[in-house]
Parts: structure tokens; C-alpha cells; sequence
């Protein structure tokens, strides 16, 4: 059984520029949830998507948006990228029976995004 | 929405010693705790949880504790060793949202 994996492990974009980041979730998860890491802070929450659809989103623009795949993996879209911005993005896979349901969130090792 | 409050926000031991991390939040609708520890360059790992109707939990030298009333929960950490060393998170959740707290650095002494 895998882990959860995220993709690619570091990037360097410039202001206003569009980035994508992927995740895998754990074999069997059917939730993923996104979190921004800013550095000497803990996760906040993004969004979370369960069975291909938005389930909950935290306190972010529109700019922000995402999408989850048959196979349960996932993406993490930003758009028109701010200096602040810069930080780890963290995916966590689920295994969920409903979205609602809190249950134990494993992570992967993040991506850190560096805005210029 | 939820806050979470974490203290201390950096911690010293000597190996051998015991190691505790205390949480604070707001939404009592809260029912489910978990603790990460987050090594340098890694991603946080879920190292023990407590669920709102259970008052205590312990994984070997692990254990959580949690008080509904006072809506505090806390880790703790006996016996540590270098390898403790990391940042710990407390999280709250009301549902499938997780609000993290600041995060703890903990430093074991050899």
C-alpha cells in the first residue's frame, strides 16, 4: 500500500503566473483534502473534495480552485499567483464512507511553492 | 469558526524526560482530535487522536488527554528521545474541516 504522493516537490513561479499541483491519495481513500503551510504556521484548510465534488472550503479566493479524479487523485489550481502565495501545499487523503465524516487525514510530504 | 490555541510554542527537555503540549478551542462541536508531528522537510504524520467521547488515549509512550468542559487537550510525551525531536500540531474538528494549531518545537537533549 502507497502512501500519499504529491507532485512535483518544489516550484518557482512569478507574480500573476497559474500553477497546478498534484496529489495520489492512498490506496482506497476517496476524500483529499488541500492545505496551505505558510512557513512557522499550521495547515489551513483549503478545500476537500469527496467523490469528485467540492465537500467544504476554508477561508480562500476563488483563485484557488481544484478537482478530484475517478482514481481519487487530485489537484490544487491557483491562479494570478501573489507573493503570498509562497508556502507548502499539503494534500491528505481520507478514508472517508461520507464526506462528512472526520476522519483520520494521512499527508503527503507537500509541495513548496515560491512566488517571485 | 474553530480556533485552536497551541502552548508552548517551543519546548526544551533532556532526553529521558517527559514532554507536554497543551490545546485550547472554541467550537464545542468539535469531536475529534488529532496530534501530528512534522520533521523538516516532510509532511505532517498523524501520530495519535482521541475522539470526543473518550477522556484519555495512550500509544506506548504516547498519550492524549481531553476535557470537553474546559475544551483543552493535550499531549503527552514520556520517555522521549532525540528522535522527538520535531514540530508537533494539535488539530480540532467540528466535521471534515481540520483548523490546526501553531505548532510546538520540541528539542530532546542528548
Amino acid at each position: 500500500e502507497t502512501g500519499v504522493t504529491q507532485s512535483p516537490t518544489h516550484l518557482i513561479k512569478t507574480r500573476g503566473q497559474q500553477v497546478t499541483l498534484r496529489c495520489s491519495s492512498q490506496s482506497g481513500h476517496n476524500t483529499v483534502s488541500w492545505y496551505q503551510q505558510a512557513l512557522g504556521q499550521g495547515p489551513q484548510f483549503i478545500f476537500q473534495y469527496y467523490r469528485e465534488e467540492e465537500n467544504g472550503r476554508g477561508n480562500f479566493p476563488p483563485r484557488f480552485s481544484g478537482l478530484q479524479f475517478p482514481n481519487y487523485s487530485s489537484e490544487l489550481n491557483v491562479n494570478a499567483l501573489e507573493l503570498d502565495d509562497s508556502a507548502l501545499y499539503l494534500c491528505a487523503s481520507s478514508p472517508g464512507t461520507s464526506g462528512r465524516a472526520n476522519n483520520e487525514q494521512f499527508f503527503g510530504p507537500g509541495t513548496r511553492l515560491t512566488v517571485l | 469558526g474553530e480556533n485552536v490555541e497551541q502552548h508552548p510554542s517551543t519546548l526544551s527537555v533532556q532526553e529521558g524526560d517527559s514532554a507536554v503540549i497543551k490545546c485550547t478551542y472554541s467550537d464545542s462541536a468539535s469531536n475529534y482530535f488529532p496530534w501530528y508531528k512534522q520533521e523538516l522537510g516532510k509532511g505532517p504524520q498523524l501520530i495519535i487522536d482521541i475522539r470526543s467521547n473518550v477522556g484519555e488515549k495512550k500509544d506506548q509512550r504516547i498519550a492524549v488527554t481531553l476535557n470537553k468542559t474546559a475544551k483543552h487537550f493535550s499531549l503527552h510525551i514520556t520517555e522521549t528521545q532525540p528522535e522527538d525531536s520535531a514540530v508537533y500540531f494539535c488539530a480540532a474538528s467540528p466535521g471534515n474541516q481540520f483548523y490546526f494549531g501553531t505548532g510546538t518545537s520540541l528539542t530532546v537533549i542528548p
